[in-house]
């Protein structure tokens, strides 16, 4: 067990819908990222918000947003959404960095989401 | 920018045969280097790492060196087991660059299947 909740585990909807996808980090950690795993794209870096700050865009497509709460808590919102965005959708947290900083992300189990 | 490369899968192999899994990388700076599993069903988590050239990570029988020169960091076991069925992704972030906005970068995973 990582330490990092997500839910819904399971999601499925139809196209031009909106979901949210909640993410719970670490105790401590501050930083919140979250990826997309499809079969063809591999794993893509999406979006990462540390202690409540967007900190780095990925490919995230315009259609997606998120935010990281002042309990530290994030979530993805998709919406419009298309056959295409059906995916798993990962959650990692990490601590915050400076010299002792290993470098690891620690992922939840993801939440899968398929759109009909 | 930063890219990761993994050889493409799927590997099956026999149990107690060797594992190679390739990885090289393109990256800017000074990256460090890791290899994430991710078993069926689960999120991804760490399995090694190595944070300069010519370091070796190691953990549960796997190894892999970092190798600057030839911007390389394959995975190695010298005994595989039915449980180490997973995917396994090579990835890189660069550490030295500083502050909060890192992120991880990853290959697109390599399915490994051990018969018994």
């Amino acid at each position: 067990d990582s330490g990092v909740t997500q839910t819904p585990k399971h999601l499925i909807t139809a196209t031009g819908q909106r979901v949210t996808l909640r993410c719970s980090p670490r105790s401590g950690d501050l930083s919140v990222y979250w990826y997309q795993q499809s079969l063809d794209q591999g794993l893509q870096f999406l979006i990462q918000y540390y202690n409540g700050e967007e900190r780095a865009k990925g490919n995230i497509l315009e259609r997606f947003s998120a935010q990281q709460f002042p309990d530290l808590h994030s979530e993805l919102n998709l919406s419009s959404l298309e056959l295409g965005d059906s995916a798993l959708y990962f959650c990692a947290s990490s601590p915050w960095g400076g010299t002792t900083y290993t470098g690891e992300l620690f992922f939840g189990e993801g939440s899968r989401l398929t759109v009909l | 920018g930063d890219s990761v490369t993994q050889m493409e899968g799927p590997v099956t192999l026999s149990e107690e045969a060797f594992l190679t899994i390739n990885c090289t990388y393109t990256a800017t700076g000074y990256p460090s280097l890791f290899w994430y599993v991710q078993y069926p069903g689960e999120g991804l988590q760490l399995l090694l790492k190595a944070t300069k050239a010519d370091d070796k990570g190691s953990n549960k029988g796997f190894e892999a060196t970092y190798r600057k020169e030839t911007t390389s960091f394959h995975l190695e076991k010298g005994s595989v087991q039915v449980s180490d069925s997973a995917v396994y992704f090579c990835a890189l972030t660069d550490l030295n660059s500083g502050g909060s906005n890192y992120k991880l970068t990853f290959g697109k995973g390599t399915l490994l299947t051990v018969n018994p």
